[in-house]
């Protein structure tokens, strides 16, 4: 069964920092490509960041390039974004999910979804 | 100002069949395959429809897709009161490089 944990969140100034974490089970990770997603309170989805199966690229929104940086550690099925330079617009539940990479390309949809962690912004 | 375009809202009785549309252009939907996510009320999103019209396994097939030119469709018959929930289309934009999102609708069973 597929499970997708995230956790870090929390409360943090304007010009703070907080690493996520996702926490994958059930799927051979390191076959995925995986994505995180914010919504912020009464939102719609908003992507956010995607890193390849193989680490080998990531892809930032507009909104966070520069200040939000993905990674992942295959050893412990696990990906992460560090996010930094917060700002009171980036107070949202940030999900993270999976698309499976087979045969040279992705299925081009996010399959699992986590419960989502909650970062607010505020002084 | 989402890039993909939803009704807000949509309301049907038990038993209706309902559509929710969802609007692109040639970079996002006329050119990739189009994804819908179910939000129940508190809980995360989950698959409902993906590449256009599949219907992953557990999804009753009172939930269908379909896809034409740039826009796309959701329809949900028989509805059930347990449908009541956000619907979300999605699709790449291949011109933006990103994931684009409808704003979702909301869906309410009378």
């Amino acid at each position: 069964q597929v499970h997708l944990v995230e956790s870090g969140g929390g409360v943090v100034q304007p010009g703070g920092s907080l690493r996520l974490s996702c926490a994958a089970s059930g799927f051979a990770f390191s076959s995925y490509g995986m994505h995180w997603v914010r919504q912020a309170p009464g939102k719609g989805l908003e992507w956010v960041t995607s890193i390849e199966y193989d680490g080998s690229n990531t892809y930032y929104a507009d909104s966070v390039k520069g200040r939000f940086s993905i990674s992942r550690d295959d050893s412990k099925n696990t990906v992460y974004v560090d996010v930094n330079s917060l700002r009171p617009e980036d107070t949202a539940v940030y999900y993270c999910a999976n698309e499976k990479h087979s045969s040279g390309r992705y299925v081009g949809y996010f399959d699992f979804w986590g419960q989502g962690t909650l970062v607010t912004v505020s002084s | 100002q989402s890039v993909l375009t939803q009704p807000p809202s949509a309301s049907g009785t038990p038993g209706q069949r309902v559509t929710i549309s969802c609007s692109g252009s040639n970079s996002n939907i006329g050119s990739n395959s189009v994804n819908w996510y179910q939000q129940l009320p508190g809980t995360a999103p989950k698959l409902l429809i993906h590449t256009n019209n599949q219907r992953p396994s557990g999804v009753p097939d009172r939930f269908s897709g379909s896809k034409s030119a740039t826009s796309a469709s959701l329809a949900i018959s028989g509805l059930q009161s347990e449908d009541e929930a956000d619907y979300y289309c999605a699709a790449w934009d291949g011109s933006l490089h990103n994931w684009v999102f409808g704003g979702g609708t909301k869906l309410t069973v009378l």
